[in-house]
Formats: structure tokens, sequence, C-alpha cells
């Protein structure tokens, strides 16, 4: 079953404008983790954020989390058409013992295209 | 290697047929994922290893999902007399406890038909 939900399904800007794409999720979490996915690829690492952090950033990315609303936010500044890709976030969350191996829990994605 | 590889790339197979898919981890890592991702949906989790023991196979979808890893690197997903809805893109991840960095294989994508 999938744990969260990401809005928009679909997202479709211009080349150098900011692209912000949201995550919701169901139960308590160790991290979320932020994929990018190109079609027919693999998943790609972009940013882990530990439930106790609110915001990072990684190059052109920032993460915020905020646990009280379950949610996350990935926010592409001066996109470019090479970000054009499926996103996805993913949770790890404890086990009923309060620790995790690592299993995570995707949402369905977010597809954004950049226009050059 | 550097990455995770998997095997075959592609894959089509006539509706009760056995498969097998391949995965090799990064060398080292203690833990071992497969996740089955249909189209246009995100991954969901299927099985995890550590090292050869498998620790959670809750999320195989039926008992024509068997997954092994033998010596503890190499791990091989066999799905037997599969059916149309078998078709999916099987995806593989290694990580290891010093990183706690998950790293995902291409996939492999099971066509039945």
């Amino acid at each position: 079953s999938q744990q969260g939900e990401e809005d928009p399904q679909a997202l479709s800007i211009q080349e150098g404008e900011n692209a912000t794409m949201n995550c919701s999720y169901k139960t308590s979490i160790n991290n979320l983790q932020w994929y990018r996915q190109n079609s027919g690829r693999g998943l790609v690492h972009l940013i882990l954020i530990r439930s106790n952090e609110r915001e990072k950033h990684s190059g052109r990315l920032r993460v915020t989390l905020d646990t009280s609303k379950k949610s996350s936010s990935l926010l592409i500044t001066a996109s470019r058409a090479a970000d054009t890709a499926s996103y996805f976030c993913a949770t790890d969350a404890p086990n009923a013992g309060g620790t995790s191996y690592g299993k995570l829990t995707f949402g369905q994605g977010t597809i954004l295209t950049v226009h050059p | 290697g550097a990455g995770v590889s998997q095997s075959p790339r592609y894959k089509v197979a006539k509706r009760g047929q056995d498969v097998a898919l391949r995965c090799d981890p990064i060398s080292g890592h203690v833990s071992l994922f497969w996740y089955q991702q249909a189209l246009g949906q995100g991954p969901e989790f299927l099985t995890y290893f550590q090292n050869e023991a498998q620790l959670d196979k809750s999320g195989l979808p039926s008992d024509r999902f068997f997954a092994e890893r033998p010596e503890g690197s190499v791990s091989t997903l066999k799905i037997q007399r599969t059916q149309q809805e078998d078709s999916a893109v099987y995806l593989c991840a290694s990580s290891s406890w010093e990183t706690g960095r998950w790293a995902f294989g291409s996939g492999t994508r099971l066509t039945v038909v």
C-alpha cells in the first residue's frame, strides 16, 4: 500500500521557473526521502530529511518537513529541461520495536515537465 | 561494481512461464530490498534481506513469488507461473549500515503476454 500522496500528479513549467511538489504521509517516520526517476530508469536518491529536521538544502533543492501535518515539500529552483522526470517521496517508518531497517514506503509521484 | 546491477533489463514472458530476475548489489552492502513498480505508480516493497537472511517478505503478493540471497551478495527474485498482473518494473536496492543510503538498480521491466 502507498504511504503517501503527492500533489500535483503532474506539473508543467518553463525553464528557469521554480517547481514545488508536496507529499503527505500517514504514520510517524524516522526520515523522509525524495527520489527522481527518469523514464525507464532506476531511482536516484536526491535528499534525506530526518524527523527532527525541518528544512534541508542541496544545491537547487530545498526540502521542508512538517511532522505535525505529516507533510513535506520539495522545491527545485531555477529549473532546467534536464530536471524533467518523476519525483517520489518515500518514508522510512519505525517498526513496532521502534527501530527500522530501511524499508521505504513510496508515494505515487509527481511527473515534472520542464519546457526549454 | 560501482552501482546496483540488475539483469535482464527487459523480460517478456508468456503467461504461465517462470522467470528469474537477478540483482547484483554494491559490494559489501548488507541490506538488499526488492520493490515492484506498476506503470504510473510508486514502487512497492516486496522483500528485504540482511546478508543471506530474508527478514521480511511481507510484501510478496503471492506464493508464486520467491526471493533468495544464498551467499549474502547476489539476489534472485523468482516468479512462477507468471500472470498478466505481474507485469511491472522490479527494482532492487542495497544499502550499507555505515551510510544509511539506498542505491537503486535500473530495474527489470517484466511484460507478461
